[in-house]
């Protein structure tokens, strides 16, 4: 089955800097990335996602890598600021897997401070 | 539009005892989910259903049943609480996948306690 590996598990940022979080999948036959931000008492909710036909996905001001051949990819935030805050969670699904089923990351806590 | 809604939002059990946790979506989606949420664990499948009536078992299913006799509830049984099923619990629901991929869309999770 499918391994989703996450980096890093704590980010602690200032205020207009950027943010970058990595993670690594085990399985080629994966085929869709979406990556989840979860505040505090509520659940998560999919900020962006890729295809394995895309190598960057770009939406204000955050962006997704995928590189297959290394088979990880990367949300990367840029102009960080307070309501960034938030645990963000990475996933991978299978191209075999006909039921949607996704294999989360363990979660980067981000800390943005003023 | 209310989305994915769980109920209860919090509860606290005993061991031995029982309890359903109910997910209800509203967006007419085939495809849902339950997942638990520990610490440093991300988010782990524990059941899932593909349509009304059919369920499958995921990443940790023991010591769980669900049941989705229609197609908007998707209901997750504790039959004997135990304290390792203290976690928060979260319901997702999609549309079929085929070869467009769709987003599973969360509830806010109910948040359970056994003592």
């Amino acid at each position: 089955g499918e391994n989703v590996e996450q980096h890093p598990s704590t980010l602690s940022v200032q205020e207009g800097d950027s943010a970058v979080i990595k993670c690594t999948y085990s399985d080629s036959a994966s085929n869709y990335f979406p990556w989840y931000k979860q505040e505090l008492g509520k659940g998560p909710q999919l900020i962006i996602d890729i295809r394995s036909n895309v190598g960057e996905k770009k939406d204000q001001r955050i962006a997704v890598t995928l590189n297959k051949t290394a088979k990880h990819f990367s949300l990367h935030i840029t102009e960080t600021q307070p309501e960034d805050s938030a645990v963000y969670f990475c996933a991978a699904r299978m191209t075999t897997d006909s039921w949607g089923k996704l294999q989360f990351g363990a979660g980067t806590q981000v800390v943005v401070t003023p | 539009n209310a989305g994915v809604t769980q109920t209860p939002k919090f509860r606290v059990l005993k061991t031995g005892q029982s309890m359903t946790l109910l997910c209800a979506q509203d967006m007419n989606h085939e495809y849902m989910y339950w997942y638990r949420q520990d610490p440093g664990m991300g988010l782990r499948l524990i059941h899932y259903s593909v349509g009304e009536g059919t369920t499958a078992k995921g990443e940790v299913p023991d010591g769980y049943n669900v049941s989705r006799l229609k197609k908007q509830n998707f209901l997750l049984g504790l039959e004997s609480a135990a304290p390792s099923q203290t976690s928060v619990y979260f319901c997702a629901s999609s549309y079929p996948t085929g070869i467009s991929n769709q987003p599973q869309h969360f509830g806010d999770g109910t948040r359970l306690s056994i003592l």
